[in-house]
């Protein structure tokens, strides 16, 4: 079957640095996503990796090793506005999307 | 400015009654999709549309129904609610299926439903 797996939930401190992991199982491998959510919001596009490697955003920057099924979003310098749920999503051979439940950030000051 | 745009934000149904949501798109994009999405658990893809052609997933309840009359709208209509429905339903727009080379999905701010 087909799986992504994230923490259910992290806490981090304002200003510090923070390592939410993903591993996945897919049928093929077409890449990865990352999207934030914040608590009853849609979900918006962070980061994608289909390359092993780091991508680097600002802030924020993702890792990917695809022989080892495992990715993570790296935060820097949090703030209090990126408290919010982190979604791994891996694009499977039929592009289709798996999705991870999410894991929730809470950031502390 | 949104450019997916679901109404309403928040929709309160009675058990059994027929209700609809409604998204709208500015992106003029091919696809669209509706998710359900429950506290702390993944989306769950109900169905998309490539333009006209409509997929539904295998495991989607034939409660779940879906319009798409033209290129900005898309509605999902829930014929007979019933409590295990309550949830956020997100809708969500991509230029083309293949969603490879990090092409993202575009969501709107989701329709909280609840069932009474």
């Amino acid at each position: 079957g087909q799986n992504i797996d994230q923490p259910t939930e992290m806490t981090a401190t304002e200003g510090a640095i923070v390592q939410i992991n993903c591993t996945y199982q897919t049928s093929g491998f077409n890449g990865l996503f990352w999207y934030q959510q914040h608590a009853g919001e849609a979900p918006t596009f962070l980061s994608y990796n289909v390359l092993d490697g780091l991508e680097e955003k600002g802030r924020f920057s993702s890792f990917l090793s695809r022989s080892k099924g495992y990715s993570y979003l790296l935060l820097k310098e949090l703030q209090m506005k990126d408290s919010a749920s982190y979604l791994c999503a891996g694009l499977d051979s039929n592009y289709q999307l798996i999705w991870g439940a999410g894991t929730k950030l809470i950031i502390k000051p | 400015d949104a450019m997916v745009i679901q109404n309403p934000r928040y929709q309160v149904t009675q058990f059994g009654k027929p209700v609809t949501l409604s998204c709208s798109q500015t992106l003029n994009h091919n696809v669209m999709y509706w998710y359900q999405q429950k506290s702390s658990q993944a989306p769950k893809l109900l169905f998309h549309y490539y333009d006209k052609d409509f997929n539904n997933e295998a495991d989607t309840p034939d409660n779940f129904q879906s319009r798409r009359p033209n290129t900005s709208f898309c509605f999902l209509d829930i014929r007979s609610p019933g409590l295990g429905d309550a949830a956020m339903y997100l809708c969500a727009t991509s230029r083309d299926l293949n969603l490879g080379g990090g092409q993202p999905q575009h969501f709107g701010d989701g329709t909280r439903l609840s069932i009474l």
